[in-house]
């Protein structure tokens, strides 16, 4: 089954314990990217790819690393989290950004 | 830079009813995608209907169709003969930086 596959889907942590949330796509696309959505804000862009080794800032980057070594994942990684990254985290991916993305399940990620 | 604008937080629809959820956009390409995607309470993102911006017909699928007005930048989306099933968080996005508006909560009611 063509899938978006992002883990773990519910995660608690505390303050300043670094973290990584993975996501892993089995459709050969080129495109992936990471988004949060946080109510009355919708979802915003926090990093993209558009190849293996190439990644790109979205809106709101700061406090987040990802990296691209391979075509098939895209591990977001928050290596200090703060409560103000408590969000609904969303991995995606695309053949081409022109026929939408297919999302992953979404990660919920409280920082106490 | 591009922007994405939902004006509607949240709505609500009879069953069986019409609604019309309302997007305008601001882009510089001249040649873009727009979508419309829906996310139940289950969260899952699920694509709803797709419009090539250089295509004048306005996409459909089913019950859902937009209205593409592309020198008003505007993009609804209308649900004809709504369901239960309908009710969810409806999301418009703009290629090529996938980017979202904030959202509009559709209620249908019984």
């Amino acid at each position: 089954e063509a899938q978006v596959t992002q883990n773990p889907r519910y995660l608690i942590t505390v303050t300043g314990k670094k973290l990584t949330v993975t996501c892993s796509q089995n459709m050969n696309h080129e495109y992936m990217s990471w988004y949060r959505q946080d109510p009355g804000l919708g979802l915003r862009q926090i990093y993209y790819s558009m190849n293996v080794e190439v990644t790109d800032k979205g809106d709101v980057p700061e406090g987040y690393k990802v990296s691209r070594k391979e075509k098939r994942n895209f591990p977001l990684i928050l290596e200090s989290p703060s409560p103000n990254q408590t969000s609904l985290y969303f991995c995606a991916s695309s053949l081409t950004g022109n026929y939408g993305y297919t999302f992953g399940s979404g990660t919920r990620l409280t920082v106490v | 830079a591009q922007t994405v604008t939902q004006s509607q937080p949240e709505m609500s629809v009879q069953e069986a009813e019409t609604v019309t959820l309302s997007c305008t956009y601001d882009t510089s390409e001249s040649n873009y995608y727009l979508f419309w995607y829906k996310q139940p309470p289950s969260r899952q993102m699920i694509l709803v209907i797709r419009q090539e911006a250089y295509k004048q017909q306005n996409a459909t699928e089913n019950r859902f169709s937009v209205n593409f007005q592309k020198a008003a930048k505007s993009f609804s989306l209308k649900i004809s003969d709504s369901q239960l099933g309908d009710t969810a968080m409806y999301f418009c996005a703009l290629t090529n930086d996938m980017r979202f508006g904030a959202g509009t909560r559709l209620t249908v009611k019984p």
